[in-house]
């Protein structure tokens, strides 16, 4: 069974960095579409980001040049690196494998707090 | 910016039906920007339902079913039953490598 686990959030300070990570099991992740997407507190869900097979990234407009996505094929892991964090990117960070346009095994999510 | 619009908060009653939608504040849904949906409870990671417009995710009950409907991407609930209660989400890739969802609808099944 296709599993995504993410870790990492945290409670950080504004301007403060973080990496967060979704490991996978059960299936090689640098054979599939990777995608991070958040939800803020009593919010609805935001595409941020997608890594394809081939190590190319994408971004949002609203994170581009802030956060950036990676790949560590022997941890079978991708990571999402979040810079010069805003009290607005407090929300929870899943994880979801892409395909055929639609997100379709999703991690259980990470917490990210910016706060002081 | 992209603007993905969905309904305001909906109720249905057990066993009956609901149409949900999902539209662009600008333009036209249509199959090219590959709707898909996703339901969410509270707590929990979203569950896909519907994807490429009409195609049911492995699972999912024959009562969920997706469609265009005028200029928008339609999510059809057929026998809504009590765990429908739920958040429900559309997405749509609207540009390369860029997907926007929807702000979500919540719907109450009383």
């Amino acid at each position: 069974e296709v599993q995504l686990v993410e870790s990492g959030g945290d409670l950080i300070q504004p301007g403060g960095s973080l990496r967060l990570s979704c490991a996978g099991s059960a299936f090689i992740v640098s054979s599939k579409h990777v995608s991070w997407v958040r939800q803020a507190p009593g919010k609805g869900l935001e595409w941020l980001s997608i890594i394809y097979p081939a190590g190319s990234t994408y971004y949002a407009d609203s994170v581009k040049g802030r956060f950036s996505v990676s790949r560590d094929d022997p941890k079978n892991t991708v990571f999402l690196q979040l810079d010069s964090l805003r009290a607005e990117d407090t929300a929870m960070y899943y994880c979801a494998t892409t395909a055929d346009y639609r997100f379709e095994f999703w991690g259980q999510g990470t917490l990210v707090t910016v706060s002081s | 910016q992209t603007v993905v619009t969905q309904e305001p908060p909906f109720s249905v009653s057990p066993g009956g039906t609901v149409t949900l939608t999902c539209g662009l504040r600008s333009g036209s849904v249509s199959t090219n920007n590959h709707p898909s949906w996703y339901r969410q409870t509270p707590g929990q990671a979203p569950r896909t339902l519907i994807y490429n417009t009409d195609i049911r995710s492995s699972g999912v009950p024959d009562r969920f079913s997706g469609s265009i409907l005028g200029n928008k991407a339609a999510l059809t609930i057929t026998g809504a039953q009590a765990e429908d209660d739920s958040d429900y989400y559309c997405v749509l890739y609207v540009s390369s490598y860029n997907w926007v969802f929807g702000g979500g609808t919540r719907l109450t099944v009383l």
